[in-house]
């Protein structure tokens, strides 16, 4: 039973592409994430939604929209993609603020 | 200042050693640090959560935070080769949901 799950795994696209990506956890957690992990590895935090209201929304491009239809699920939609997009963005969740449990990763690779 | 601190390595270190790995801190009112770690193409997994002053053990494993220094480390006794990864420390400062995450010290544990 995977707690965090995400699709696709990688994505390969076009520059000025429109892209989605999608997160599920079973765990019951209140909260999720989403994070951008660079090629040096620095993995920072761009959203944070709690019981499906936005309360973190880092210094991000608003090319990237993030949405939580319920607790179990947050997507982030990402238009017009850069070639500085490519990264691999994490999801991830937590019961309020205890530990948080990642996800496998999607890799993005803009063209 | 970078919030989160680590040295990025490599530290490499015999079978059967300690390896030490250290993360200082700039938030003064930071309650929670996590120490995860990261395998090559991998998600962050989680080693240790540790909330008070003092040392935590588990296994190998050992959490020691000093908040009036603003450091955390983490100790792995008995190095194993399947040790060898980059191990991230994050911290959450109080009340909020913004875990931040140091670059991560990569540890090469030498067969």
């Amino acid at each position: 039973d995977t707690a965090v799950s995400q699709t696709p795994k990688y994505l390969v696209t076009q520059m000025g592409n429109d892209k989605s990506i999608k997160c599920e956890q079973n765990l019951g957690h209140d909260t999720m994430y989403w994070y951008k992990q660079d090629s040096k590895k620095f993995l920072k935090i761009m959203f944070s939604y709690n019981n499906k209201e936005l309360i973190i929304n880092e210094t991000v491009p608003n090319r990237f929209s993030p949405k939580s239809p319920d607790k179990a699920h947050l997507n982030l939609h990402i238009n017009s993609l850069e070639l500085g997009d490519s990264a691999v963005y994490f999801c991830a969740s937590s019961r309020t603020e205890e530990t948080q449990y990642f996800g496998p990763g999607t890799r993005l690779l803009v063209l | 200042q970078k919030e989160v601190e680590q040295n990025s390595g490599p530290l490499s270190v015999p079978e059967g050693a300690i390896a030490s790995l250290n993360c200082t801190y700039s938030d003064r009112v930071s309650q929670s640090f996590f120490w995860y770690r990261q395998y090559s193409g991998k998600s962050p997994e989680l080693i240790m959560s540790i909330y008070s002053n003092g040392d935590k053990e588990d296994g190998r494993f050992t959490a020691q935070l000093n908040k009036a220094s603003q450091y955390v480390s983490l100790l792995i006794r008995d190095s194993q080769p399947s040790d060898s990864a980059t191990y991230l420390c994050a911290v959450n400062p109080s009340g909020t949901y913004k875990y931040i995450f140091g670059t991560g010290t990569r540890l090469k544990v030498l067969a």
